[in-house]
């Protein structure tokens, strides 16, 4: 299966710091990416959509202006979490697709971030 | 609002033993369904993915089925192995969006 990279595995940061995570598709052009957040023992909560060269869309309750998302090109797309408090402490996971809607999603390996 | 359900949400069987995980989901307007595997502190790995008009799929030891008009799934893991304790995750794609839409998983416990 396709490869997805996700960068970094793990981060310790300072509240009211920025922590930048990078998520690339290595072997495909990727044309949307999402970032998820999962709190433990529980599911994958969709934070946003991203496609290449345009705006993220956003899930109810996700705050754009604190979840910053860039997908500059068809192999990177980065989730900036900005301002990072405790309560962000998360495991964040990206996806990506190609442009057909029957293919696979092929997933990162996940970061987890604590704020401290 | 497609809503999925995995049953059991754990699951502790002795080595060696068949089992099936269940999915079911409300709307069977979708382009397809995937199943998950993860690991603790891991991303996911995709293990099976079925067409909205397939009806089965397999890999190895494990067969998948969906059965899109009653809105259930079912993941067969054949011989049970301590390596395949983790938990199991089924997503459905919704036509009109690519977005998936998740099952809590069921975690699995296959003891030696």
């Amino acid at each position: 299966g396709a490869v997805v990279s996700q960068h970094p595995s793990w981060v310790i940061c300072k509240s009211g710091t920025s922590v930048k995570i990078e998520c690339r598709s290595l072997d495909f052009q990727a044309t949307t990416m999402f970032w998820y957040r999962q709190f433990p023992k529980q599911s994958l909560m969709l934070m946003a959509t991203s496609n290449e060269g345009s705006k993220a869309t956003y899930e109810q309750g996700v705050e754009k202006d604190k979840f910053l998302i860039n997908h500059a090109s068809l192999t990177l797309s980065t989730l900036t979490v900005t301002s990072a408090h405790p309560e962000d402490s998360s495991f964040y996971i990206c996806s990506a697709s190609t442009e057909y809607m029957d293919t696979e999603a092929f997933f990162g390996q996940g970061t987890r971030l604590t704020v401290v | 609002k497609q809503e999925v359900t995995q049953i059991p949400a754990a699951l502790s069987v002795p080595e060696g033993e068949n089992l099936v995980l269940n999915c079911s989901f409300t709307d069977s307007a979708i382009y397809n369904l995937q199943w998950f595997r993860q690991d603790p502190g891991k991303g996911l790995t995709s293990l099976l993915l079925i067409q909205s008009s397939q009806r089965e799929q397999t890999s190895g030891r494990l067969n998948a089925s969906l059965d899109k008009s009653s809105g259930r799934s079912t993941l067969y893991i054949a011989a049970s192995q301590p390596g395949d304790s983790a938990t199991y995750l089924c997503a459905v794609r919704i036509q009109g969006a690519q977005k998936l839409v998740f099952g809590q998983g069921t975690r699995l416990t296959i003891n030696p």
